[in-house]
């Protein structure tokens, strides 16, 4: 999965702590998406977004998560207050086109996060 | 309610032979089909993408087939071998640009 960088690889907090996942796109995508996969489940779309613009958070809970993709930098997806729940691997994709396009999405190895 | 299911969590198969995967959907209308690979601690990879006036795509020893009438695509890997161990996994895109994914199927191929 050259190209899409996610760090950390692996990230352990503390309930009630802040966890903030770092994603860059491959050179020249301007679209980003975080997925979520649960054990033994599939992935979740959570956040599509272009720079500076969130264009659907449909999958996103309402509370305590939020995303963003500045004009410069990695996307960041950030985790507030963080429960046992949380536990999950967090998978960021970009993709060159967007909107409905056929462009498929490439993944980066994603952030493996463990709530004590 | 929607749904995407992928016929076995688990399916086994002699090298040399061909595998067959199926992903079936339920109250979606995929302008596309997508396959991904998936290996252990590791993001999916992309393999192919089919649209929903394509009937079939092939890329060397993989097809796929899409009916959307039965609203099943079929993954097909021809003389598998054990590097093709992995999960396997189908997602649907509408009209937006997120993917739906289904859980997987998880292929051994056996030397």
């Amino acid at each position: 999965n050259a190209g899409v960088m996610q760090n950390p690889r692996h990230l352990v907090r503390r309930r009630g702590q802040e966890a903030r996942l770092r994603c860059s796109p491959m050179k020249g995508h301007s679209h980003v998406y975080w997925y979520r996969q649960l054990p033994e489940e599939g992935l979740k779309f959570m956040v599509y977004l272009q720079k500076e613009n969130i264009i659907d958070e449909s999958g996103m809970p309402k509370e305590r998560f939020s995303a963003e993709f500045p004009k410069e930098g990695p996307s960041i997806l950030r985790i507030q207050q963080v429960v046992r729940g949380d536990s999950a691997a967090y998978f960021c994709a970009s993709s060159e086109g967007g909107g409905a396009s056929n462009q498929p999405q490439h993944f980066g190895d994603g952030t493996r996060l463990s709530i004590l | 309610s929607q749904k995407i299911e992928q016929n076995s969590e688990a399916l086994n198969i002699q090298e040399g032979k061909t595998a067959t995967l199926t992903c079936n959907y339920t109250n979606y209308s995929p302008a596309y089909l997508q396959w991904y690979r998936q290996d252990p601690g590791r993001g999916p990879v992309f393999l192919l993408l089919i649209r929903e006036n394509e009937k079939e795509k092939r890329k060397e020893r993989l097809k796929v087939t899409f009916d959307t009438t039965l609203k099943q695509s079929l993954f097909h890997i021809t003389a598998s071998q054990p590097a093709d161990s992995a999960t396997y996994l189908c997602a649907l895109q509408t009209g937006a640009n997120n993917l739906f994914f289904g859980t997987g199927t998880r292929l051994t191929v056996i030397p």
